[in-house]
């Protein structure tokens, strides 16, 4: 099963930091983890994706746990163009998204 | 360009035809996906080329599904007999040589179907 699990949903207030956690407990050691988001109306944006260190971009940061199976997307200032739906999605082979998260950010 | 490139945005159809949507992807970008995706859903994956051999279409829902990409350039993704559950927006994108998933896709706007 190359599907991952997200909260349906979360919220934050804006400039403060949003933690979206993931759950991949039948990752396998190969498979990269990607984040994508979507507004309304448009395509899926990349976000970042990592194997096994944490990675950091002009975005986000991307931890990973140790074992691998859960990693969490972290938005340092949150912002009210971060609100969107969030993808966390293994590369098994192709890219299968599932649900995501939507994320609203307060004023 | 500097995107992936979708047309139409929208297309409305009768029940019954046939339509044909295509995909611009980003210049020199092997890799081509194309996804589907309902109202409130995530996107399904469909089918993927690279470059001009399609290598897995075991998404494609039925035989009135068909996407091609003959100069492994620009990919169209037609449907026969449109029925109203094919209704849903089909996002194509594309990417440097996907192999084990290191590359990121980039998306296009998708192009929304509704049929009739």
């Amino acid at each position: 099963d190359a599907k991952t699990t997200q909260p349906n949903s979360m919220e934050s207030n804006e400039e403060e930091p949003v933690h979206l956690p993931c759950n991949h407990s039948t990752i396998s050691g190969t498979d990269y983890i990607h984040w994508y988001r979507q507004l309304p109306s448009q395509g899926p944006e990349y976000v970042i994706h990592g194997l096994t260190s944490n990675v950091n971009n002009r975005m986000a940061s991307l931890a990973i746990a140790e074992d691998r199976k859960s990693s969490t997307l972290i938005l340092h200032r949150a912002t009210l163009r971060d609100a969107a739906v969030y993808y966390c999605i293994r590369s098994y082979g192709k890219l299968t998204f599932g649900q995501g998260t939507i994320l609203t950010v307060h004023p | 360009g500097a995107g992936v490139s979708q047309s139409p945005r929208y297309k409305v159809a009768k029940r019954g035809q046939d339509v044909a949507l295509r995909c611009d992807p980003i210049s020199g970008h092997v890799s081509l996906f194309w996804y589907q995706q309902a109202l409130g859903q995530g996107p399904e994956f469909l089918t993927y080329f690279q470059n001009e051999a399609q290598l897995d279409k075991s998404g494609l829902p039925s035989d009135r599904f068909f996407a091609e990409r003959p100069e492994g350039s620009v990919s169209t993704l037609k449907i026969q007999r449109t029925q109203q559950e094919d209704s849903a927006v089909y996002l194509c994108a594309s990417s440097y040589p996907w192999g084990a998933g290191a590359n990121v896709l980039t998306f296009g706007a998708g192009s929304r179907l509704t049929v009739l």
